[in-house]
């Protein structure tokens, strides 16, 4: 059966830093692309960023480059996103995300709540 | 970046009706290798989205076949035949042909 557990959200003052961790089992993780999905309720569900199998690339959406970074570690199964310079409006519920195939993503997890908030 | 609108944004339907949701895109969404990056996504409350249907028409496993995806180029469709209690929650569709991959605000579709 096929997992992604999220993990790593919380509370987090504007400006600061949070590390996000996706938790894969079930199927090859290291033939996958993987990505991060956002959903919140004044922006939808948006796009982050997508990292290819072995690592060798990324790509991120224009509202977080810069100040996101993507990043997966094969052998332990793990994808992960790292926020920093966070502000109110990155606000939402972090999914990570399977993608086969331009986008389509087939498997996504529970997803993991980050708050921007003084 | 290509914006996806849906209409309508609240759909009330009876059990048993049938139910359409549409989906246009900003640009064609014709990728270059001739193939067509359109996919839709249904979410319950509290719930991850799960696909449903994935460049255009293409049924994913599990998905009843009362589901069905049709269009072409900006304008595309889901159709639900007879809808049942289950399908209550909102719908998006979502393009893959272009970066960034942008999705719909959504239909929510309730039993009246």
């Amino acid at each position: 059966e096929v997992q992604l557990v999220e993990s790593g959200g919380g509370l987090v003052q504007p400006g600061g830093s949070l590390r996000l961790s996706c938790a894969a089992s079930g199927f090859t993780f290291s033939s996958s692309w993987m990505t991060w999905v956002r959903q919140s309720p004044g922006r939808g569900l948006e796009w982050v960023a997508t990292i290819k199998p072995d690592g060798s690339g990324e790509d991120y959406v224009d509202s977080v480059k810069g100040r996101f970074t993507i990043s997966r570690d094969n052998a332990m199964g793990s994808l992960y996103l790292q926020m920093s310079g966070l502000r109110a409006e990155d606000t939402a519920i972090y999914y990570c995300g399977r993608d086969p195939n331009f986008a389509a993503v087939d498997y996504w997890g529970q997803g993991t709540l980050v708050t921007v908030s003084s | 970046e290509v914006v996806m609108t849906q209409s309508p944004l609240s759909l009330p339907v009876t059990l048993g009706q049938p139910a359409s949701i549409s989906c246009r895109s900003s640009q064609s969404l014709v990728h270059t290798n001739g193939n067509t990056y359109l996919n839709w996504f249904h979410q319950r409350p509290g719930q991850s989205p799960r696909r449903l249907i994935y460049e255009v028409f293409n049924r994913d496993s599990g998905v009843p076949d009362r589901f069905s995806g049709s269009g072409s180029g900006t304008d595309f469709t889901l159709k639900i035949s007879r809808v049942e209690a289950e399908d209550v929650g909102v719908y998006y569709c979502m393009q893959g042909a272009h970066w960034p991959p942008t999705f719909g605000g959504g239909t929510k579709v309730e039993i009246k």
